[in-house]
């Protein structure tokens, strides 16, 4: 089993829509979590840290659920210019600073 | 540009060839990453620097593959005798000490093994 697993979709939506994706993880020693985008064929970029609390950052809010071992990310009011994969990234505390990525999750946003 | 930057970013080479790819992080990072990314797959992590030591490389996928950072500076990754299954996308990433979550990428080194 990964250690952070992703549904890799693709996940087809059309502009204006909610979008949710889930990711899990499975070593329960987990200490950071992220969500990073990933534009084709471009590098990928920090897009939000993950709070216990939860956050938003405009159209994008991040959940943690830790006694599940899950975390979300809702991006609300799609743009087409949302169109990327989007992946889970987890630090593990009896893995330094090593961050673990998921294999992402695939948005395609359509007019 | 004062990026990560990579180079080369593209290399074809036959199989059993030696290739180097060297990275240069955002100068003021002390921390340095490598990680491979193949095709529909996230970036898996190979090892990692902070300053010229190298604190994590049990995640290098081979013998094969060897990586530096001499002067805690620019970093080399090289795989020897390569495979066809090397080929892939290989990351840099670059960081602060203190600043665990935000990795700058460069823009990767794609390798192909012919």
């Amino acid at each position: 089993r990964k250690e952070v697993e992703q549904d890799p979709g693709p996940f087809n939506v059309p502009e204006g829509a909610t979008v949710a994706f889930n990711c899990t993880y499975s070593n329960s020693a987990s200490q950071s979590f992220f969500w990073y985008r990933q534009d084709c064929r471009k590098e990928p970029k920090l897009l939000m840290s993950v709070y216990s609390s939860g956050n938003e950052d405009g159209r994008f809010t991040a959940q943690l659920n830790r006694a599940s071992q899950y975390i979300s990310l809702l991006i609300r009011d799609s743009k087409l210019s949302d169109s990327a994969t989007y992946l889970c990234v987890v630090t593990f505390n009896n893995a330094g600073n090593m961050l673990t990525f998921g294999g992402g999750t695939r948005l395609m946003v359509k007019p | 540009d004062t990026g990560v930057s990579q180079d080369p970013r593209h290399k074809i080479t036959k199989r059993g060839q030696n290739v180097t790819f060297r990275c240069d992080p955002i100068s003021e990072h002390n921390r340095l990453y490598w990680y491979r990314q193949t095709l529909g797959q996230g970036p898996e992590f190979l090892t990692y620097f902070q300053n010229e030591a190298q604190l994590e490389k049990s995640r290098l996928l081979s013998d094969r593959f060897s990586a530096e950072r001499p002067k805690g500076s620019f970093s080399t990754l090289e795989i020897q005798r390569t495979e066809q299954g090397d080929s892939a996308m290989y990351l840099c990433a670059s960081s602060f000490f203190l600043n665990t979550g935000e990795l700058f990428f460069g823009e990767g080194s794609r390798l192909t093994v012919l």
